[in-house]
């Protein structure tokens, strides 16, 4: 079983959708990252959170630390959202802060 | 652009070549990484470098070899490679080590024949 979990694998969306992608984790972390991947391979991290909720433009990441969970939203989704959106959870590995990866939800959104 | 460069883009090697991945990043960071990521895996961790020094080797075969001669460049010397290890290998720095954001660089697309 995967220390960090996400659901669900593929996404399909209509433009202007609202949606939503879960992430679940079994270890104790000190922040939660929310990385997107577009289909060139680049990566751009999106979100860095350890409590609550943060807001960024049409997206939306919250955090709930006692239940292991997260969500990114995505509000009046647009076809340029589509692509693999990557949960990482960090934890404090001695002398370096690791990152565990999900392994992603491919998101297409279809105008 | 996240102000991390990767070079080359696309990489095809025969088992026996060496060559190198070089990244560069303009952000000021001292932190370094490397990850792999393979089809339908997800990003595996490789190599961590903060302030020029090795702090992670994630049980890494020899065959690959890092080199951080400076905070801002980061190579990953490669030879005797195997055809498992074709995959985007994803470079990533950070301010230091800590719990900071990462920013990734583009990818080295490898294909070892």
């Amino acid at each position: 079983k995967n220390e960090v979990e996400q659901s669900p694998q593929n996404l399909t969306a209509q433009e202007g959708e609202f949606i939503t992608i879960n992430c679940s984790y079994s270890v104790g972390i000190s922040a939660l990252h929310w990385l997107q991947q577009h289909p060139g391979g680049g990566i751009v991290s999106l979100f860095m959170l350890s409590s609550g909720k943060k807001k960024h433009g049409r997206l939306i990441a919250t955090i709930n630390i006692q239940e292991k969970h997260s969500s990114l939203h995505i509000t009046a989704s647009h076809p340029r959202d589509s692509a693999v959106y990557i949960c990482a959870v960090q934890f404090y590995g001695g002398a370096t802060n690791k990152l565990i990866f999900g392994t992603g939800t491919l998101l297409a959104v279809q105008p | 652009e996240t102000g991390v460069t990767q070079t080359p883009r696309h990489l095809v090697m025969g088992m026996t070549n060496k060559k190198s991945l070089k990244c560069e990043q303009h952000l000021g960071h001292n932190a370094m990484y490397w990850y792999k990521q393979s089809a339908k895996k997800p990003l595996e961790l490789m190599f961590v470098y903060n302030f020029k020094e090795q702090t992670e080797n994630n049980s890494v075969p020899s065959r690959f070899s890092p080199e951080c001669p400076n905070s801002s460049h980061l190579f990953l010397h490669l030879h005797t490679l195997q055809p498992e290890d074709s995959a985007l290998y994803l470079c990533a720095s950070s301010q230091d080590a800590g719990s900071y954001e990462q920013y990734f660089g583009p990818g080295t697309r490898l294909t070892v024949t």
